[in-house]
């Protein structure tokens, strides 16, 4: 079955660390996201890539870095600069240039902890 | 600046009743809305979406209205469902041919009673 796979569900993070959210897609899409859910908050866009080895800053990208080596993989990486990074992390892949159908699809999330 | 916003946060009805979710923008270069829906600590599902050359798309129980003059969106369900009960994210694109990225509302959290 296609689909997009974030992991881990749940990530603890002590402060001062940087840790890696994986996520993985076998949709063949270009496109892929990462968002930050915050309680009454929606969805931010943290950082897209549209094709291997590119990728552009969102709203809300200090404190955050990726890679996109693969085109079925979309790292997020949040560094020890990110204030707050206790929030509940979304990767989304998309066919470029086609929000027709589907729009986005959505990995099912990753919620970081910092303690 | 919240270029779409979602004004209510949560919206109680009744099962077999409509429910109205509303959904405004200020960008008028968007030209693709979508409505997804969300249960927590999960990701959002597609729903339901419109084009702006468009002023009203349906799917069964679901229908999506578009005002552009009004720059306002809204999602009608009926009747309503105790499943249906979640939080509802309306999202805008400015650039349905390049796959550019969503512009996501705060949402509504809908409770549909038995």
């Amino acid at each position: 079955d296609g689909g997009i796979t974030q992991s881990p569900k749940y990530l603890f993070r002590k402060e001062g660390q940087n840790v890696t959210l994986s996520c993985e897609q076998n949709l063949n899409h270009d496109a892929m996201y990462w968002y930050r859910q915050d309680p009454g908050q929606g969805l931010r866009l943290i950082y897209y890539s549209q094709i291997v080895n590119d990728f552009q800053k969102g709203d809300i990208a200090e404190g955050y870095s990726v890679s996109r080596e693969k085109k079925e993989s979309f790292p997020l990486t949040v560094t020890s600069a990110q204030k707050n990074p206790t929030a509940f992390y979304l990767c989304a892949s998309s066919i470029v240039g086609d929000l027709s159908n589907y729009g986005y699809t959505f990995g099912s999330g990753t919620r970081l902890t910092v303690v | 600046d919240q270029q779409v916003k979602q004004n209510s946060p949560s919206l109680s009805v009744q099962e077999g009743r409509i429910s109205i979710l509303n959904c405004d923008y200020t960008n008028s270069m968007f030209d693709y809305f979508l409505w997804y829906k969300k249960y927590p600590a999960e990701g959002p599902t597609f729903l339901i979406s419109i084009s702006s050359i468009k002023d009203k798309n349906e799917d069964g129980r679901f229908t999506v209205f578009l005002n552009k003059s009004a720059k306002h969106l809204s999602l009608h369900i009926v009747p309503s469902q105790p499943g249906d009960s979640a939080v509802y994210f309306c999202a805008a694109s400015a650039d349905s041919n390049s796959g550019y990225a969503l512009n996501f509302g705060k949402g509504t959290s809908l409770l549909v009673t038995p």
